[in-house]
């Protein structure tokens, strides 16, 4: 069964500072794996997704996520941090074969001015 | 497009109440989820609907809790009886799927209180 962890609950980083949020999936390949934003008191929305079409694969606010068959990770990252990227990020791969899209944890981002 | 439309917004409720959460798929989707979310636990799937019909309820906690969909433009979520357990934000999601997957759209959820 697909399974994911999201290394850290919480992370801070300051404005302008590289963003880096940090995934990795069961061995067993999905053939989709989504990054989903929460900000507070709001539903999830997409941020990126993976469909095997390219191994980078750019979402919106300037969020890009890198698919690495050999680590199985899914790491989201963003080059300089905006206070507006404070929420909780949700990655979330897809099982093969089976129609359950499995979410992490979730990590929540901190951004100091 | 309206997106997926949950109501209520907040629910505030006494023990052994019964509680029905009400969802509004996006128009064209053939798929509803359930999910429940909570600091302890996190997101939780708790149903998923193709086409109107229960395709996994195994992440429904127990016999007090039932869901419905009786069409594809409306699922409801019923609790009977609330335990203050039963306190989270639970969110309705739709998708539309074919062979596979594709991004879920999820509504604002529904803050449900028991005390």
């Amino acid at each position: 069964a697909q399974s994911v962890t999201q290394l850290g609950s919480h992370v801070s980083v300051s404005e302008g500072a590289l963003v880096l949020l940090r995934c990795n999936y069961s061995s067993s390949v999905p053939p989709y794996l989504f990054w989903y934003v929460q900000y507070p008191n709001q539903g999830l929305q997409l941020l990126l997704k993976y469909t095997s079409a390219a191994t980078l694969v750019k979402g919106i606010n300037g969020f890009e996520a890198e698919f690495k068959k050999s680590e199985t990770s899914f790491h989201l990252t963003k080059p300089s941090a905006h206070m507006s990227d404070a929420a909780e990020y949700f990655c979330a791969p897809h099982g093969a074969g089976g129609f359950k899209t499995i979410f992490g944890a979730g990590t929540r981002l901190f951004v100091k001015a | 497009d309206a997106g997926v439309i949950q109501s209520p917004r907040h629910e505030v409720t006494e023990m052994g109440q019964e509680v029905t959460l009400r969802c509004k798929p996006i128009s064209g989707h053939n798929s509803l989820f359930w999910y429940r979310q909570t600091m302890m636990r996190g997101l939780e799937l708790l149903i998923y609907f193709n086409n109107n019909v229960p395709i996994d309820d195994s992440g429904m906690p127990e016999d007090r809790f039932s869901a419905k969909m009786p069409n594809a433009s409306f699922s409801t979520l019923k609790i009977q009886p609330s335990e203050p357990r039963d306190s989270a934000v639970y969110f309705c999601a739709s998708s539309f799927v074919i062979g596979g997957t594709d991004t879920q759209y999820f509504g604002p959820g529904t803050r449900l209180t028991v005390l």
